[in-house]
């Protein structure tokens, strides 16, 4: 049972333009969001979050939006870089539990 | 600042060998520690996590098998591998607050079973 769902595997955005990541979850409970990057042979790096009583949180080139009655976030890059390139992992939280939630990930691709 | 280590960063094991990774994390006390697999063209799964010493949690049934020996190691081990276990495996750590639960990653360790 797949509950956090990234449904794009591949994403190329030219740079300077805007880059969107989508994710999709099932339960309705959770309580936190997390977005994270991940190099290729590297651990993944923390990137930005969004509690689940807000709808949307920034840090610099990157924002988050959550709409909790669609159960969906997703995240803003802009403008895309091509350092921005790599593998994006959106994750939930249940407070109280100890564990993450990850999607699948999506693969971006800025194009210089 | 804390810091997560592990290793080896890369490893190739012939099937049936038995296998022994480790992390370790500095700069923090009573850490929550985490493994995960990242298999290829898979996401991350959750395959242990430890809220303190000698106390873990399996996430799936497998192969594999974890231990806290110290307040900031966890060691992911098996007695004898399967082609299958075959992946990118990255130990994570958290402290537990109430405004959420960043997990920082360490730089993981390909392991390659043959």
């Amino acid at each position: 049972d797949q509950q956090v769902k990234q449904n794009s595997p591949s994403l190329s955005v030219q740079e300077g333009r805007i880059s969107i990541l989508n994710c999709d979850y099932t339960n309705s409970m959770f309580d936190y969001f997390l977005w994270y990057k991940k190099y290729p042979a590297e651990g993944p790096t923390f990137l930005i979050s969004i509690s689940s009583i807000k709808d949307k949180n920034e840090d610099g080139r990157f924002t988050v939006f959550l709409n909790k009655s669609a159960k969906h976030l997703s995240l803003h890059i802009v403008p895309s870089q091509p350092g921005d390139s790599a593998v994006y992992f959106c994750a939930a939280l249940l407070f109280g539990n100890e564990k993450l939630t990850f999607g699948t990930g999506t693969r971006l691709t800025i194009i210089p | 600042s804390q810091t997560i280590h592990q290793w080896p960063a890369t490893l190739v094991q012939p099937v049936g060998s038995p296998l022994s990774l480790e992390c370790t994390v500095e700069g923090t006390s009573n850490p929550n520690l985490y493994w995960y697999r990242q298999a290829a063209g898979r996401g991350l799964q959750l395959l242990f996590y430890s809220v303190g010493i000698g106390q873990i949690s399996s996430e799936v049934p497998q192969n594999l098998s974890a231990s806290r020996p110290q307040d900031r190691q966890f060691i992911l081990s098996s007695k004898k591998l399967l082609l299958s276990d075959s992946g990118f495996y990255l130990c994570a750590w958290s402290v537990r607050r109430l405004s959420g639960n960043e997990q920082f990653f360490g730089p993981g360790t390909r392991l390659t079973v043959l």
